[in-house]
């Protein structure tokens, strides 16, 4: 009964590479979003979706493709790795944006 | 621009009481969210605060002031695993910002 769940936990991939994170949540919120955090702890958001539709869209490279098959899941795909992208990423969602509930996060490592 | 202001690190001791400031400046303001999170976790709420005033949950309360665009998560009767670091959150006109994080270390 994982309220917000993310797939795979860890990641280590090759420069280049192309790779997609799972998210599925089973709270019935209607609002899923994806963050980076990155090795100084910074948590910045990347994309937010309400309903499958894209509500938030920072300026993240469109290498870093969003997908959301319906408002249980959303996904993210992101093409052509860079050593830069090695992070943490985590996956949360939330009825109202003020109370996120955050997955248990994936540590991409790019080598 | 928008931005969020908290202290980088705290130190406290156990059993005592400490706050954690958060300055912003937003276009547009829908509220103020406080999460914590542990070394090797994920983010987990804790409060929010929409209107000035003080709202208590537990040993946690959190302030707000929207005149002076100014917030605090206060923690009282320090626990060991109160040491993590602690993030303020504010969401603006189709924006989500959030702060840099407080690390708080707690001493014995």
């Amino acid at each position: 009964d994982t309220a917000v769940s993310q797939t795979p936990k860890y990641l280590v991939t090759q420069m280049g590479n192309d790779k997609s994170i799972k998210c599925e949540q089973n709270l019935g919120h209607d609002t899923m979003y994806w963050y980076k955090q990155d090795s100084k702890k910074f948590l910045k958001i990347m994309f937010s979706y309400n309903n499958k539709e894209l509500i938030i869209n920072e300026t993240v490279p469109n290498r870093f493709s969003p997908k959301s098959p319906d408002k249980a899941h959303l996904n993210l795909h992101i093409n052509s790795l860079e050593l830069g992208d090695s992070a943490v990423y985590f996956c949360a969602s939330s009825h109202q944006a003020n109370e996120q509930y955050f997955g248990p996060g994936t540590r991409l490592t790019v080598t | 621009g928008q931005s969020l202001e908290q202290p980088s690190e705290v130190t406290a001791v156990e059993g005592a009481i400490v706050q954690i400031n958060c300055t912003y400046q937003t276009s547009g303001f829908y509220g103020l969210s406080w999460y914590q999170q542990h070394d090797g976790g994920a983010p987990t709420f804790l409060s929010y605060n929409a209107l000035d005033g003080l709202e208590e949950t537990g040993r946690f309360s959190s302030f707000l002031s929207r005149s002076d665009s100014y917030g605090y998560l206060l923690l009282q009767e320090l626990q060991m695993k109160d040491s993590a670091s602690y993030f303020c959150a504010v969401r603006g006109v189709d924006k989500i910002i959030f702060g840099k994080g407080t690390r708080l270390h707690i001493l014995p």
